[in-house]
């Protein structure tokens, strides 16, 4: 078992709908990550929360938006995605950023499916 | 883009056999770490290097790290079917956050 719990496990939903991605680690870590997984890819990062601060969107399209509303918890919510926004969503944390000293702590991911 | 890239794409063998990846990257670099993915799943963490070290073991598992050709390899030794996965390097810039990780290698191993 992961000690980053992400919930939903799946998620359908059609282009119109509004849903949110949660993401919960209780290691302490004060850097939290999203990252994209498309099948058979490397995970793309997406967002990076450093002390409950936005600290890199990497171009991210608008639709997707992340939120951090403690050190425990990271969001991303989701409004009018687009059926190429299907793929795992995967949660990261790590104890800071420090250098990539520290490894990445994964979810086991929420896997989007649009509609 | 500091993302490495790995050979072979995808590797098959037997129970028993060793593996090896590498990986490339194209920075400088602080660490490199390899992760493993079972299908469908998250991320583990199976290893870190610093730039400053040249080989490191945990368990069957056998990093290098070359700076000088900006490369890395994972060997795993007396391979077992529960190794079936993917598995990326990942490297971090001086900041530690923006972890990119290469395009990946998928092993197969066979009973």
């Amino acid at each position: 078992d992961t000690e980053v719990t992400q919930t939903p496990k799946h998620l359908v939903m059609g282009m119109t709908n509004k849903k949110s991605l949660k993401c919960e680690q209780h290691m302490g870590h004060r850097a939290m990550y999203w990252y994209k997984q498309k099948a058979k890819k490397p995970p793309e990062l997406m967002f990076v929360y450093s002390y409950e601060k936005l600290s890199i969107n990497e171009s991210v399209p608008s639709r997707f938006s992340p939120e951090c509303p403690n050190s425990s918890l990271l969001n991303l919510h989701l409004h009018a995605l687009q059926p190429e926004d299907s793929a795992l969503y995967l949660c990261a944390s790590s104890q800071i950023p420090d250098g990539g000293k520290s490894p990445l702590h994964f979810g086991n991911g929420t896997r989007l499916t649009v509609t | 883009s500091q993302q490495g890239e790995e050979d072979p794409q995808a590797l098959s063998i037997q129970e028993g056999e060793n593996a090896t990846m590498n990986c490339s990257y194209k920075t400088s670099i602080n660490n490199l770490q390899w992760y493993r993915q079972n299908s469908g799943r998250g991320l583990v963490h199976l290893i870190l290097i610093r730039s400053n070290e040249r080989e490191k073991h945990s368990g069957r598992l056998r990093v290098t790290l070359d700076t000088s050709k900006k490369s890395s390899s994972l060997l795993i030794t007396a391979s077992r079917a529960a190794d079936t996965a993917s598995y990326f390097c990942a490297t971090a810039d001086n900041y530690g956050q923006n972890f990119v990780f290469g395009p990946g290698t998928r092993l197969s191993v066979l009973p």
